[in-house]
């Protein structure tokens, strides 16, 4: 089964408006979360995470929001940029099972200038 | 700089010749992992590390072997490369399950 979902394959936004990613989780001993970005023929690379004892954390441009009794998270890229075109994941781990990390699908971001 | 390196970044091999590939990383980071990425499917862990001789399954560990006997390497192996097993590979590393993961460039791999 698979625990963490990105139900959206693709978004696309005009520049300066809001990105918006969603995931969903189905096992409620992930206690962290993280987002990396990547962009082709690179590996990917950490954006922004968040403990499951918040529901926000910002960094610049990027918000992560975690809802846990909708066992759902989201990230928000305002304003969004043509550099921000990029495939994003999202992936989940849990302390009782030290090391394991589980990712999304993925969602392919486009930004149109 | 930090990083973490793989090697080779491309290969084309043939069914039933063993591989290796590579992974280091200068970081001292307690952890790592191996992934493979497939169209459609994300990012699925096939072995991660959390210190020198210790490791574990990850969610599709089978076909693939790994070893840690150094803190900084961490060297994916296929005895008997299969073509269901052309794929990109990545090695990430972190200092633990609270800490973001650094990830290498990858590995594309196709077995004819």
């Amino acid at each position: 089964d698979q625990q963490v979902k990105q139900n959206s394959p693709s978004l696309s936004v005009q520049e300066g408006r809001i990105s918006i990613l969603n995931c969903d989780y189905t096992n409620s001993m992930f206690d962290y979360f993280l987002w990396y970005k990547k962009y082709p023929a690179e590996g990917p690379t950490f954006l922004i995470s968040i403990s499951s004892i918040k529901d926000k954390n910002e960094d610049g441009r990027f918000t992560v929001f975690l809802n846990k009794s909708a066992k759902h998270l989201s990230l928000h890229i305002v304003p969004s940029q043509p550099g921000d075109s990029a495939v994003y994941f999202c992936a989940a781990n849990h302390n009782t099972n030290a090391g394991k990390s589980t990712f999304g699908d993925g969602t392919t971001l486009t930004v149109k200038p | 700089e930090a990083q973490v390196t793989q090697n080779p970044r491309y290969l084309i091999t043939v069914t039933g010749k063993k591989l290796t590939v590579t992974c280091s990383q200068n970081m001292n980071h307690e952890y790592m992992s191996w992934y493979r990425q497939d169209p459609g499917l994300g990012l699925r862990q096939i072995y991660y590390s959390m210190n020198v001789e210790v490791t574990d399954k990850g969610d599709v560990p089978e076909g693939y072997k790994v070893s840690r006997k150094e803190k900084r390497n961490f060297p994916l192996i296929l005895e008997s490369p299969s073509p269901n097993q052309t794929s990109l590979y990545f090695c990430a590393s972190s200092w633990g399950s609270y800490n973001e993961q650094f990830f290498g460039p990858g590995t594309r791999l196709t077995v004819l």
